[in-house]
């Protein structure tokens, strides 16, 4: 199965920074069927981008996806107060569709 | 607007089953996957296996096999995960996810709309 790593295990900064998100798969994902989600206490998960770069409906324009292959990168331009949460990224090209451990993203 | 609405927690033996319901209102039904993904407390998401209806066979991780059966029924646009043999490793919230694109699309098996969660507890 494809195991997905992102790094840094936690960030923190100041609201109206920008945070650089990474998630590295074992192997190369398929199609670069590459989510990114948010997820806050309590809360489920979010679709915030698919397809490694597509925003999902309603998301704000701060968030970017990027990235091919094996090497993906989720960037959070000017952090808002809500932006602090969990991220975590998932492939969905090969199954088992396997998730990273997370990124948390918390105030400095 | 899509929404999942989940069965409510669940409080089970050791060596029982659970069967979860998530049922979807919004769009169309039988062309979008839905995924069942696990939280265990203060842990990250597992994948346990989805489902697009229309082909009708689930897709299960191999962790699950053989105690994980995820079904759905077209007439009531519910899906069903039930998972057998449970221990306390077991324990956590469960979730449906629908996809944002039907079958082709580039969002055919992401999470794109997600259920409210189920927890289930499994303890003597």
């Amino acid at each position: 199965e494809i195991v997905l790593t992102q790094s840094p295990g936690t960030l923190s900064l100041s609201p109206g920074e920008r945070a650089t998100l990474s998630c590295r798969a074992s192997q190369s994902v398929s199609r670069n069927y590459l989510a990114w989600y948010q997820q806050r206490p309590g809360q489920a998960p979010r679709l915030l981008i698919s397809g490694a770069s597509t925003r999902a409906t309603g998301i704000p324009d701060r968030f970017t996806g990027s990235g091919s292959g094996t090497d993906f990168t989720l960037t959070i331009n000017r952090l808002e107060p809500e932006d602090f949460a969990v991220y975590f990224c998932q492939q969905y090209g090969e199954s088992p569709f396997t998730f990273g451990p997370g990124t948390k993203v918390d105030v400095k | 607007q899509v929404q999942l609405v989940q069965s409510g927690a669940e409080v089970k033996k050791p060596g029982s089953s659970v069967k979860v319901s998530c049922q979807a209102s919004g769009g169309p039904f039988n062309r979008y996957a839905i995924s069942w993904v696990r939280q265990a407390p203060g842990q990250g998401l597992e994948w346990m296996g989805g489902i697009i209806p229309m082909f009708g066979t689930a897709n299960y991780a191999q962790k699950f096999q053989g105690r994980l059966t995820i079904t759905t029924d077209e007439s009531s646009r519910t899906a069903y995960m039930e998972l057998s043999s449970l221990t306390s490793d077991d324990t956590a919230v469960y979730y449906c996810a629908r996809s944002s694109e039907s079958f082709g699309g580039s969002g055919y098996y992401d999470g794109g709309y997600w259920g409210q969660g189920t927890l289930v507890t499994v303890s003597s």
